[in-house]
């Protein structure tokens, strides 16, 4: 396995426009975490599945956002109506883990939108 | 929740040692990360620490963490010009059902040859 993939790696559209990101984790890693980026600052959790249940939202999240990974492996990340601030990396990572024990989270490269 | 602060730059010269600093606030969390980023690429994991050791060496990385101070810090020995990119502190944070990460803004390493 070479590790967790994102697609596409770069994506314009126009505002009002709507998305979908995919994130294919590790094979074998049960946990999915979505992440965005913007310019200057640190990754900013947005949502979190364990294989198909999505079990935590970040309040960034709006409601034109939605994630699905609807069979516990790839997951999609949908933006619809895209605005301006919409324009980011969005970044991908899997783990391993149950419970609250140690998992180590493997990023993807992230897929850059930009929103003109 | 957690906050995470790091200082925004770093410039060395090539063969000196670095050392990037991290503070943190919640000190519920059990593990901390250093990650790097390199000019448009994602995350890679450099090392982690748990929050009962006080120390850990991995090649040319070691972790310091203060607990007491909810410090940690980063050094890099030898530095290298292909060190050169953005190193996120990362800390757990179990507010929500599991530990999605909290991350520093970044700390740019610059190595002059």
């Amino acid at each position: 396995d070479t590790g967790v993939s994102q697609d596409p790696r770069h994506k314009i559209t126009k505002r009002g426009q709507n998305v979908t990101f995919r994130c294919d984790p590790i094979s074998e890693h049960n946990r999915l975490y979505w992440y965005r980026q913007t310019l200057g600052q640190g990754p900013e959790f947005l949502t979190y599945f364990q294989n198909e249940a999505q079990l935590e939202k970040s309040r960034l999240l709006s409601d034109r956002f939605s994630a699905e990974r609807p069979k516990g492996s790839f997951s999609t990340l949908e933006i619809q109506r895209t605005e301006q601030g919409d324009s980011a990396m969005y970044l991908c990572a899997s783990a391993w883990g149950f419970g609250l024990a140690k998992e180590t989270q493997y990023f993807g490269p992230g897929t850059r939108l930009l929103v003109l | 929740g957690e906050d995470v602060e790091q200082s925004l730059f770093l410039s060395v010269r090539e063969g000196d040692s670095s050392v990037i600093n991290c503070t943190y606030t919640d000190s519920s969390s059990t593990y901390l990360y250093w990650y790097k980023q390199e000019p448009g690429a994602g995350l890679q994991l450099l090392t982690y620490i748990f929050s009962n050791m006080d120390m850990k060496q991995d090649q040319r990385l070691t972790v310091l963490l203060n607990k007491k101070d909810k410090h940690l810090s980063l050094r890099i020995a030898d530095t290298q010009t292909g060190d050169s990119a953005i190193y996120f502190c990362a800390a757990e944070n179990y507010g929500g059902s599991q530990g999605n990460l909290i991350f520093g803004k970044g700390t740019k390493l610059s190595v002059k040859p």
